[in-house]
């Protein structure tokens, strides 16, 4: 069974980092074709992909985000880790990891965490 | 990169037949996913590759495409289907989009 659970800071200052730590077990990020995204809801509105990184260390990220995202994982720890430079409150949401299961050309998720909250505001 | 549009809302009574479609320019090359989400719970895939329906979906949900719009379709739908339903493709590198989801809600 496939599980991930997110933790980080609840509350966070305008301009600070964001730093948010997926834990997953039930999969290994060391096996070919793999990978873990992150996902992002503001109250009220749509989802919003921010990035994924794959078994091989490749990575992608949001076009309209990139200059503020860095994914990284650890293997060992079974854990990915997104960082998130000069938040601001409209980045205020709920952050959300998932599986990208093993399917060569394709990307989609499942299954996703449970959500961290994460407030912008000083 | 390309936009994923979604009516923001439909809405049927119990037992009817609700389709829920998303368009997009790229959607005849790539694949579309579909998740379900519910007031305060996380996505859950609905729907992968278009028409396939993950283990422990009920055969009331289904999928397909026709050249720029995909559709999902729930049949008979129950009172536990209200939620809201988004749709989510990606290019051919990886970078991938979330269309704006619809509410559904059962009368």
């Amino acid at each position: 069974q496939i599980t991930l659970k997110e933790s980080g800071p609840t509350l966070v200052t305008p301009t600070q980092t964001l730093t948010l730590t997926c834990t997953f077990s039930g999969f290994s990020l060391s096996t070919s074709g793999v990978g873990v995204g992150w996902i992002r809801q503001p109250p009220g509105k749509a989802l919003e992909w921010l990035a994924l990184i794959f078994w091989d260390d490749d990575k992608r990220y949001s076009p309209s985000l990139k200059s503020r995202l860095t994914i990284t994982k650890d293997t060992s720890k079974n854990q990915v880790v997104l960082t998130m430079t000069n938040m601001d409150p409209v980045d205020t949401g709920t952050y959300y990891c998932a599986h990208r299961p093993y399917t060569s050309g394709l990307y989609w998720f499942d299954p996703w965490g449970q959500g961290t909250l994460v407030t912008v505001s000083s | 990169s390309y936009e994923l549009t979604q009516p923001p809302s439909v809405s049927v009574s119990p037992g009817q037949t609700a389709r829920i479609t998303c368009s997009g320019d790229a959607l005849p090359k790539q694949y579309t996913y579909w998740y379900q989400q519910k007031p305060g719970q996380a996505p859950v895939l609905v729907i992968y590759k278009d028409t396939e329906r993950p283990s422990g979906i009920p055969e009331r949900f289904s999928g397909s495409s026709s050249g720029t719009t995909v559709t999902l379709t729930i049949s008979g739908v129950q009172a536990e289907d209200e939620a809201d339903y988004y749709c989510q493709s990606a290019d051919s590198s990886g970078t991938c989009m979330f269309g704006g989801g619809t509410k559904l809600t059962v009368l």
